[in-house]
């Protein structure tokens, strides 16, 4: 059984264009997180939510938007794609804030 | 504000050495320090954590970390490494002053275990 799940894993797409990436935990955790890892491999917290409310947002720009529907899914939506954007984007999860992290496997996003 | 440095990008060690992988920290009051294992094309999986207590903490497939208050370090170590071992390797700290479900992460140091 996968604890942190993400969808999809592999995404390439054109400059300009709406995306979404989907994370969902069966942990039972109230707490989740988006990262980007960039291609020198440095990991970046995003955001995070806790029992579906915004606890962290970074300094991120708006065309990212996350979503939790029930606190165990927290998807990201990215509007009007950028090249820079292409990265390594991880989804976690925790049982309370602060907690040991659990990590989903990564959605790989290729900007072209 | 909080951070962690690994100094080291890479470290190389052959089969049934033992092995360090460093990391270094600046933080206000007590730090809550983890460290993160990364294979590739995978997400990064917990390995151990210091929250208070014994100074050596020790963790999954063998890890374990030697906390050092006066160094502000606290290393990672394995008596004998294997070939299997080779990844990236994450430190990281939780910020307990301004965010405490903010973790900042260290940049990352591979880890190379040559048979």
């Amino acid at each position: 059984d996968t604890a942190v799940s993400q969808t999809p894993k592999y995404l390439v797409t054109q400059m300009g264009n709406d995306k979404s990436i989907k994370c969902e935990q069966n942990l039972g955790h109230d707490t989740m997180y988006w990262y980007k890892q960039d291609s020198k491999k440095f990991l970046k917290i995003m955001f995070s939510y806790n029992n579906k409310e915004l606890i962290i947002n970074e300094t991120v720009p708006n065309r990212f938007s996350p979503k939790s529907p029930d606190k165990a899914h927290l998807n990201l939506h990215i509007n009007s794609l950028e090249l820079g954007d292409s990265a390594v984007y991880f989804c976690a999860s925790s049982q309370q804030q602060g907690e040991t992290q659990y990590f989903g496997p990564g959605t790989r996003l290729l900007v072209l | 504000a909080q951070s962690v440095a690994q100094p080291e990008d890479q470290v190389n060690v052959a089969e049934g050495n033992p092995l360090t992988v460093k990391c270094t920290y600046s933080v206000s009051g007590n730090p809550y320090l983890f460290w993160y294992v990364q294979y590739p094309n995978r997400g990064l999986q917990f390995l151990l954590k210091y929250i208070t207590g014994d100074n050596l903490v020790k963790g999954s497939y063998g890890f374990e970390a030697e906390f050092n208050k006066s160094q502000t370090s606290f290393h990672l170590k394995k008596p004998s490494a294997l070939v299997s071992d080779s990844a990236l390797y994450f430190c990281a700290v939780r910020d307990l002053i301004y965010n405490f479900n903010k973790f900042y992460f260290g940049s990352g140091t591979k880890l190379n275990v040559k048979p």
